[in-house]
């Protein structure tokens, strides 16, 4: 699976948009991304996934750049329980969800 | 409907000493995994399952054993605890053809 780089902390103002970068230069053309949050050490939770063209759901939007080098999560307005450490991860689509590699993610503070 | 559920939530092992984590989930899914997340880490595999009756390593295999003789359960034992198994475990699954994996609460050890 290709690499993930991220920053390691980010901090957003309640209400605001957070937009969270993570870059994936070594991504092949079977990859998907993905991104999970962990609130503060409990079970990672899933938000999002996509291939090449940009996603969106109830939780947040997946903005993932032409040449899928890096991609962007947004928290289009985020609140305090959105403190969490966000992982982005590079796999293969659908069977490969039991074995996923982790990185360190970001740590995502939300201030009031 | 509980999704994943591990047990205990908490445990203090001596050295040499033997337990099982539990892990169940009650939506049929195929997949199971276990991973061990260590301060400031991220998480890493430690072995999976695609269904009853196989398993395999993941990352860090080494010091458990796993086995999966029905769907709904997965326990990860530990033969013989050293001090470098001090981790928080957690148990994931999901279905064959999704893309999202669902993660249980976290066992928290500590071998001393």
């Amino acid at each position: 699976d290709a690499k993930t780089t991220q920053p390691p902390s980010m901090d957003c103002a309640e209400g605001r948009a957070a937009n969270l970068p993570c870059n994936h230069s070594t991504i092949s053309g079977n990859e998907y991304v993905y991104w999970y949050r962990q609130i503060h050490s409990q079970g990672p939770q899933y938000i999002i996934h996509g291939l090449k063209n940009n996603e969106t759901n109830e939780m947040a939007s997946l903005i993932i750049t032409e040449d899928r080098k890096s991609s962007t999560l947004i928290l289009p307005h985020a609140t305090l329980r959105d403190t969490a450490v966000y992982y982005c991860i590079v796999s293969d689509s659908g069977g490969s969800n039991y074995k996923l590699t982790f990185g360190k993610g970001t740590l995502l503070t939300v201030n009031p | 409907n509980a999704g994943v559920t591990q047990t205990p939530k908490f445990q203090v092992l001596k050295t040499g000493q033997s337990m099982t984590l539990q892990c169940a989930q009650d939506m049929n899914h195929e997949y199971m995994s276990w991973y061990r997340q260590d301060p400031g880490m991220g998480l890493r595999l430690i072995h999976y399952s695609v269904g009853a009756g196989i398993t395999d390593q993941g990352e860090v295999p080494n010091g458990y054993n796993v086995s999966r003789s029905t769907t709904e359960d997965f326990p990860l034992r530990l033969l013989s605890a050293a001090p470098s198994q001090t981790s928080v475990y957690f148990c994931a699954s999901s279905y064959l053809t999704s893309d999202e994996a669902f993660f249980g609460q976290g066992t928290r050890l500590t071998v001393v």
